[in-house]
């Protein structure tokens, strides 16, 4: 395997069930990054992990639960979720935290709240 | 507040002609910009960059100009292929703090055959 995997990729689920979605990058980077894509808006960053630590929570609801237990592995848990959570979920990865901006992807994962 | 804007959500250009894509930045404190391309179910992938010391960055078919005064880049991509049909992101960070990469909403290019 290479690069950075997602899975699921697609997932649905109901407002009051518990969920995750998982990050794995196989490129050795120290940095992990959570992003959401919603229709017609930008990629927003939701958290920033830095050798297992998270540096960066940019304001995101509490019902979105991050956890990076080393340095390959992501998590982003989901609990009672709203519909306008539904977006496309990016993880990402880089070597170091500061830089030139160069992050290398997943194919995300599709999330569809009902 | 979009610190990054692509104003053009979409552009279609004929195969062999030059696709020029837009970005404008708000923040002075960038210094460092990307373009990211993206495919549909793909992530996106990282295309080229520029700092902000430079005006020019040139790869192969694919050249960013940065204009700091007019808080204005381009990616010009010379000549189309259809292969080059993708939404572009543009994006930019800086580099003296943690790895925040902000994006613009991105572009859909179509090259036409």
């Amino acid at each position: 395997e290479t690069g950075v995997t997602q899975t699921p990729r697609h997932l649905v689920m109901g407002m009051t069930n518990k969920k995750s979605l998982k990050c794995e990058q196989h490129l050795g980077h120290n940095a992990m990054y959570w992003y959401k894509q919603s229709a017609k808006k930008p990629l927003e960053l939701m958290f920033v992990y830095s050798l297992e630590e998270r540096v960066e929570n940019n304001s995101v609801p509490s019902r979105f639960s991050p956890e990076c237990p080393n340095s390959s592995h992501l998590f982003l848990h989901l609990h009672t979720l709203q519909p306008e959570d539904s977006a496309l979920y990016l993880c990402a990865s880089s070597q170091g935290t500061s830089g030139t901006g160069e992050l290398f992807f997943g194919e995300g994962s599709r999330l569809t709240v009902l | 507040d979009q610190q990054v804007k692509q104003n053009s959500p979409s552009l279609s250009v004929q195969e062999g002609r030059i696709s020029i894509l837009n970005c404008d930045y708000t923040n002075s404190m960038f210094d460092y910009f990307l373009w990211y391309k993206k495919y549909p179910a793909e992530g996106p992938t990282f295309l080229i960059s520029i700092s902000s010391i430079k005006d020019k960055n040139e790869d192969g078919r694919f050249t960013v100009f940065l204009n700091k005064s007019a808080k204005h880049l381009s990616l010009h991509i010379v000549p189309s292929q259809p292969g080059d049909s993708a939404v572009y992101f543009c994006a930019a960070i800086n580099s003296g703090g943690y790895q925040k990469v902000t994006f613009g909403t991105g572009t859909k290019l179509q090259v036409i055959p």
